[in-house]
């Protein structure tokens, strides 16, 4: 599968833990993205790389939200201190460093926060 | 503000009939719209790219249209299958490489 792979699929945390994802994008990608999305919502952004330097930070993502991409490759979104209104499908996406080219997204991973 | 809106907010209708899906948006300026199609639980897979001087584009039983200048666009679907059904988002993307401003979606459920 060369597709965009997220990891976990599936996680369920306690209220104030940590918890990491991981999105391995298609790999001649340099653009890479996640969104955050609730049920019945469209996506909304929260950050963007290009490359490794990450280029844009929505201000959804508080200080308790952090994202890498340290060699320009994967990527890791990490949550500190886990709230129930965290519970939510995040999804990665990547594509070409051109204008009109599709962003081809991940299956996402679906936290939920007890 | 730059907003995009669909409707109708959900559709059903049976196997084999067409259906039009709308997307309205103000997003400015404008670089290209996008018709992505999601499943429940899964990631949104593209459809169609549509860019400011094309105004028709079909991906098999998918014909989407954009007229840049009422800022509207429709996704058309031909002799829907049950695996129509998902939610379609009509995707606005503006001047900078992250702003992709995304609609609601319109939940389509196909029925036998």
């Amino acid at each position: 599968d060369t597709g965009v792979s997220q990891n976990p699929r599936h996680k369920i945390t306690k209220r104030g833990q940590n918890v990491t994802f991981r999105c391995d994008p298609i790999s001649e990608h340099n653009r890479l993205y996640w969104y955050r999305q609730t049920l019945g919502q469209g996506p909304e952004f929260l950050t963007y790389f290009q490359n490794e330097a990450q280029l844009e930070k929505s201000r959804l993502l508080s200080d308790r939200f952090s994202a890498e991409r340290p060699k320009g490759s994967f990527s890791t979104l990490e949550i500190q201190r886990t709230e129930q209104g965290d519970s939510a499908m995040y999804l990665c996406a990547s594509s070409y460093d051109r204008r009109n080219t599709e962003a081809f997204f991940g299956q996402g991973t679906r936290l939920t926060v007890v | 503000k730059n907003q995009v809106e669909q409707s109708p907010q959900s559709l059903i209708i049976l196997e084999g009939k067409n259906c039009t899906l709308q997307c309205n948006y103000t997003v400015s300026p404008f670089s290209n719209l996008r018709w992505y199609k999601q499943d429940t639980g899964r990631g949104p897979v593209s459809l169609t790219i549509m860019t400011f001087s094309e105004n028709t584009k079909s991906n098999g039983r998918y014909t989407a249209t954009l007229d840049a200048d009422t800022k509207q666009s429709s996704l058309h679907i031909t002799a829907s299958q049950l695996s129509d059904s998902a939610s379609y988002i009509c995707v606005v993307r503006g001047d900078s490489n992250y702003q992709l401003i995304w609609g609601a979606g319109t939940k389509l459920i196909i029925k036998p």
